[in-house]
């Protein structure tokens, strides 16, 4: 079975911190995301990479970066947390071919007080 | 612009009762389709997909959901439903070979006994 791994399940921030968010994905799959979920919202793409060291900005790209520099790795950062950055983030990694699945991570809530 | 649809934001059947949980997508073209399943503190999971072919397709926990190009539709039906169904059911849409996926809103289920 396909292995997501956030490594945080929740996360309290204070604002104005740099916080980082680590997800590993043990598939050997091209595709990595980050997913920011909010009621209502259902799920909006933040960033996704689709080979280390590449990323192509999502629909919420904004006070946001990522970096990935080993294929199973993709970390999300926040450069200074603010409080409408509160919210639950779902890692989630596919293979390259069209229409592959994703597979996720059980998500990481962060709280930015 | 890509856009998925869930209507319903919250639904409330009895155990034993058949289910429908509507979606509508608008695409350029025929999009891969999916529906994910999400449990409480949980990721998502894959229900089942539609790439092309019979428009019906068969999923996991006996859930199907049927294509309808027409109405743009990928509705999820269940025939009987039970108390462990209680989630959040996400459509999906996707179309490139990065994987992108557009959400829907979700939809609430749940089932009382």
């Amino acid at each position: 079975d396909v292995k997501v791994t956030q490594s945080s399940r929740y996360l309290v921030k204070r604002t104005g911190e740099k916080v980082f968010l680590e997800c590993v994905q043990d598939m050997d799959h091209e595709n990595m995301f980050w997913y920011r979920q909010d009621p209502g919202l259902g799920l909006r793409l933040i960033y996704f990479s689709y080979d280390v060291k590449m990323k192509e900005k999502g629909d919420i790209p904004e006070g946001y970066s990522v970096s990935r520099e080993k294929k199973e790795r993709f970390s999300l950062i926040l450069e200074s947390a603010s409080t409408n950055q509160t919210s639950m983030y779902l890692c989630a990694s596919s293979f390259r071919g069209e229409g592959s699945p994703l597979h996720f991570g059980n998500g990481t809530r962060l709280t930015v007080t | 612009a890509q856009s998925v649809t869930q209507p319903d934001i919250h639904i409330t059947v009895s155990e034993g009762a058949s289910l429908e949980l509507r979606c509508n997508y608008s695409y350029g073209a025929t999009p891969y389709l999916f529906w994910y399943v999400q449990s409480p503190g949980q990721g998502l999971q894959l229900l089942l997909k539609y790439f092309s072919g019979d428009t019906l397709v068969q999923g996991i926990k006996g859930f199907e959901a049927e294509f309808k190009r027409s109405q743009s539709s990928f509705n999820l039906r269940k025939p009987s439903v039970h108390w462990s169904d209680a989630a959040e059911y996400f459509c999906t849409a996707g179309g490139t070979s990065y994987g992108k996926l557009t959400f829907g809103q979700g939809t609430i289920l749940t089932v009382h006994p």
